[in-house]
């Protein structure tokens, strides 16, 4: 257990949709970072914030946003669904002290139909 | 832009046995940090080991160990007395200075018994 959690584990919703996944980061980590993982290919970085404030955004598309909160969990949002956003999303933190490091949540696996 | 190659879709190895799984990776950059996570059924990702590119040791996790080639821009990981356990999906990523990880597609690992 890396003690970062991810609600909800599994989600099923129809094309059209908006979805929102949420993140906890380990306790006294400030970075959460959001990754996209389709079927059985690597890691798609996604966007990262920092005690609430966006640092770093990779290929995330307009239809998707996230934020961080002042308790420092993340929310990220998908919205107009599109069957080809199936995938599993993962959050990640890094420690203050050791911010190369990252330690993943269980994933979120999202199934659009 | 920085990437990460695998070239080795799926390998395969008895159990107790060593492998060795490739990942080359391209950069300008000279101070950075490569890893290899771990994702197995489960999906969960793991962290395996770590290797700051400043250190010419290569780094050592009990079986696991990398061979760092920074000129060549090589990253191997050796798994020694392969075990069951060790079946899984394997990434190589890189850390670039905006900190999100890059990753490569992953190698699928068969241990056989």
């Amino acid at each position: 257990d890396s003690g970062v959690t991810q609600t909800p584990k599994h989600l099923i919703t129809a094309t059209g949709q908006r979805v929102t996944l949420r993140c906890s980061p380990r306790s006294g980590d400030l970075s959460v970072y959001w990754y996209q993982q389709s079927l059985d290919q690597g890691l798609q970085f996604l966007i990262q914030y920092y005690n609430g404030e966006e640092r770093a955004k990779g290929n995330i598309l307009e239809r998707f946003s996230a934020q961080q909160f002042p308790d420092l969990h993340s929310e990220l949002n998908l919205s107009s669904l599109e069957l080809g956003d199936s995938a599993l999303y993962f959050c990640a933190s890094s420690p203050r002290d050791a911010d190369y490091e990252q330690y993943f949540g269980p994933g979120t696996r999202l199934t659009v139909t | 832009a920085q990437t990460v190659t695998q070239s080795q879709p799926e390998m395969s190895v008895q159990e107790a046995e060593t492998v060795t799984l490739s990942c080359t990776y391209d950069t300008s950059e000279s101070d950075y940090y490569l890893f290899w996570y771990k994702q197995p059924p489960s999906r969960q990702m793991i962290l395996v080991i770590r290797q700051e590119a400043y250190k010419q040791q290569n780094a050592t996790e009990n079986r696991f160990s990398v061979n760092f080639q920074k000129a060549a821009k090589s990253f191997s990981l050796k798994i020694s007395d392969s075990q069951l356990g060790d079946a899984a999906m394997y990434f190589c990523a890189y850390r670039s200075a905006g900190y999100q990880l890059i990753w490569g597609a992953g190698t699928k690992l068969i241990i056989k018994p």
